[in-house]
């Protein structure tokens, strides 16, 4: 199984901060990395697909990069809506796995 | 807009039963892969299941093989996840997503507002 291993666990920031978050795996995975925002009591929300794809609607301050096992997902300008927990999850195979979360404070 | 409501979770003591569905919408729900995603009370996300668009291709994760049964039916656009000898650790918030495919592979872009399962006695 491929583990993702994902990090800061959390991170204080200030309005307007540009924010990186690192999501490392455990083996290749060919850009089939995804990120989601999460905010207290919602369902989780795609952000980014195929590593750097941002998916429709999601502002452009947000985006992603990388290739193999690592990946980073930037926040340009942290705008106070942005305040939220983020996960990545490879989908290069079953099981599909998530990494731990970085709450952003 | 694609719509995805989860119901069926409720307080099941340990070693008991439950069975979640969730109710598919504006799409076409025969064409698209399903997933079961679970997080247990201030924990992280836990992939739990797909099933194929046509039912023939599952898997689980380690965590719940052997236990839990995931199955759909096209015809009533509908997901469901049988979970049998409940246990503490299954407590969470179980959502369904759908995953789209892009470039041969699938991520979860579409969820639902999730239910809640509690076991204890």
């Amino acid at each position: 199984d491929i583990q993702m291993t994902q990090s800061p666990s959390s991170l204080s920031a200030s309005v307007g901060d540009r924010v990186t978050i690192t999501c490392r795996a455990s083996q290749g995975i060919s850009n089939s990395l995804a990120w989601y925002q999460q905010k207290p009591g919602e369902a989780p929300k795609l952000l980014l697909y195929a590593a750097s794809r941002l998916q429709s609607g999601v502002p452009s301050r947000f985006s992603g990069s990388g290739s193999g096992t690592d990946y980073t997902l930037t926040i340009s300008s942290l705008q106070p809506e942005d305040f939220a927990t983020y996960y990545c999850q490879h989908y290069y195979n079953s099981p599909r796995t998530f990494g731990q979360g970085t709450k952003v404070e | 807009e694609v719509q995805l409501v989860e119901s069926g979770g409720g307080l099941v003591q340990p070693g008991g039963s439950l069975r979640l569905s969730c109710a598919a919408s504006k799409f076409p729900f025969e064409s698209f892969e399903m997933n079961w995603v679970r997080q247990a009370p201030g924990k992280g996300l836990e992939w739990v299941s797909y099933i194929s668009s046509s039912g023939s291709s599952i898997d689980y994760a380690d965590s719940v093989k052997g236990r839990f049964t995931i199955s759909r039916d096209n015809a009533k656009n509908s997901l469901y996840l049988q979970m049998n000898s409940l246990r503490a650790e299954d407590t969470g918030v179980y959502y369904c997503a759908r995953a789209y495919y892009y470039d041969s592979r699938g991520h979860l872009d579409s969820w639902g507002q999730g239910t809640l399962v509690a076991v204890s006695s």
